[in-house]
């Protein structure tokens, strides 16, 4: 069963406008929260990560928001521009043996945005 | 500064063959991974090594082997290649592990068809 669960699977925004991807999980273990991002013919690169001990983190245009609650978190991306048009990645780990830990991702949401 | 680097970047295969895809980091990381991704499946996890001479199957570990040659190097076998094994496969290190702090990076890419 998909441990990390993401929609939408695809998303049109207008340049300029709010990119909001979102994801659930059901393991309350996972404490690591990353966003990567994958252009074609590319392998995926870390874009934004967070804990579970905040509620959000900024970095420039792309805002995670984390509901540990609701064991939810979402990726919003503001004044989308064309050249964020890629692939983007949820994941999540856990493990206290911090070498032992490997990601599990969601299924992944292509994202374009029209100039 | 090549970061992880994949060989082949494409390969065709008839089913029943054999083949070795190759992997090198040279950013001294004690954690690899070999992932596969496919389409609305995200990328979901084979074999991992937390450390040289260390390995574990991951989600999806059957028709694979690995082995870690030695720090820089994991390869990834596919004894007997079946169609089911067609699909885009990356290799990816990180320093220890994939936590907060612990980025994992990702290679480019093989693509492998199987016929």
């Amino acid at each position: 069963q998909q441990q990390v669960k993401q929609s939408p699977q695809s998303l049109i925004v207008q340049k300029g406008g709010i990119s909001i991807i979102n994801c659930a999980y059901e393991n309350t273990a996972f404490d690591y929260f990353p966003w990567y991002q994958q252009f074609p013919g590319k392998g995926p690169a870390l874009l934004i990560a967070i804990r579970p001990d905040v509620s959000e983190k900024k970095e420039g245009r792309f805002t995670i928001s984390f509901n540990k609650s609701a064991k939810q978190f979402s990726l919003h991306i503001m004044d989308s521009q064309p050249g964020d048009s890629a692939t983007y990645f949820c994941a999540a780990s856990k493990g206290m043996d911090t070498g032992r830990r490997a990601l599990t991702f969601g299924s992944g949401t292509r994202l374009q945005v029209q100039p | 500064n090549a970061g992880v680097t994949q060989t082949p970047k494409f390969q065709v295969l008839k089913t029943g063959q054999s083949m070795t895809l190759q992997c090198a980091q040279d950013m001294n990381h004690n954690s690899m991974y070999w992932y596969r991704q496919d389409p609305g499946m995200g990328l979901r996890l084979i074999y991992y090594s937390a450390s040289e001479g260390t390995t574990d199957k991951g989600e999806v570990p059957n028709g694979y082997n690995v082995s870690r040659l030695n720090k820089r190097e994991f390869s990834l076998r596919l004894e007997s290649a079946a169609p089911s094994q067609t699909s885009v496969y990356f290799c990816a290190s990180s320093e220890r592990g994939g936590a907060y702090g612990n980025t994992i990076y990702f290679g480019e890419g093989s693509w492998l068809t199987v016929v």
